[in-house]
């Protein structure tokens, strides 16, 4: 069966400083992969997604990055932290079966930047 | 750019009572796709719509997609308390799903 996690579930950072979350999904291929941010008490924002290793579509222009170094591998960066970045941030994965386009979320990575 | 939007925002019904959310999208979408967010949790899948008019029945929800298939809804007949959270509806067009902003339920026992 397939499985995604992320970590770590739940990260202060101060403003300024790096930020590297990582997301790895088993048990399928060539999944496409993506990164959302949810504000508190708010929608999904999708910030990136990716069909397949290196290639990365940015959604949002931001101080963040993406990268696909694997096929199961996603990883959100950034390089200097801002209050407006803290957030829920999902990572996600889908595949077509028979037409369905399922996104199957992983649990998340509360981020507090202060 | 692609928007999708819901309505309300939120909404608190007694418990037994019955449940609408709303959801409407700037484009044509390919499908349409809902989703159920438990406080503190992440999205889970619930149901997919693929064609114009589409109507699809989960025990208590009643999904619909418009004739147009820009805008959706969501029924939820008698509600428990194990409906309660937050659902969203998510358009989706290419490799890309646009969520929409979201209702959150709240069922007063």
């Amino acid at each position: 069966s397939q499985t995604i996690h992320q970590w770590p579930a739940t990260l202060v950072q101060p403003v300024g400083s790096p930020l590297s979350l990582e997301c790895t999904v088993e048990g399928t291929s060539n999944p496409n992969l993506y990164w959302y941010r949810q504000a508190a008490g708010r929608g999904l924002q999708l910030l990136f997604y990716s069909v397949g290793i290196g290639q990365i579509s940015s959604e949002v222009p931001q101080n963040l990055s993406a990268s696909r170094p694997q096929d199961r591998q996603f990883i959100l960066s950034s390089k200097k932290l801002l209050l407006s970045d803290s957030g829920f941030y999902l990572c996600a994965w889908s595949v077509s079966d028979r037409g369905i386009y399922e996104q199957y979320f992983g649990p998340g990575t509360r981020l507090t930047v202060t | 750019g692609q928007q999708v939007m819901q309505i309300p925002q939120y909404q608190h019904v007694q418990e037994g009572e019955d449940f609408t959310t709303y959801c409407n999208s700037s484009t044509t979408l390919s499908n349409i796709q809902w989703y159920k967010q438990r406080p503190g949790g992440h999205p889970v899948f619930l149901i997919q719509l693929v064609k114009s008019g589409e109507v699809k029945k989960q025990k208590r929800l009643t999904f619909q997609f418009g004739e147009a298939k820009k805008n959706s809804s969501l029924h939820i007949t008698a509600t428990q308390t194990t409906d309660v959270g937050t659902y969203f509806c998510a358009g989706h067009t290419g490799n890309q799903f646009y969520f929409g902003t979201g209702t959150s339920l709240t069922v007063i026992p």
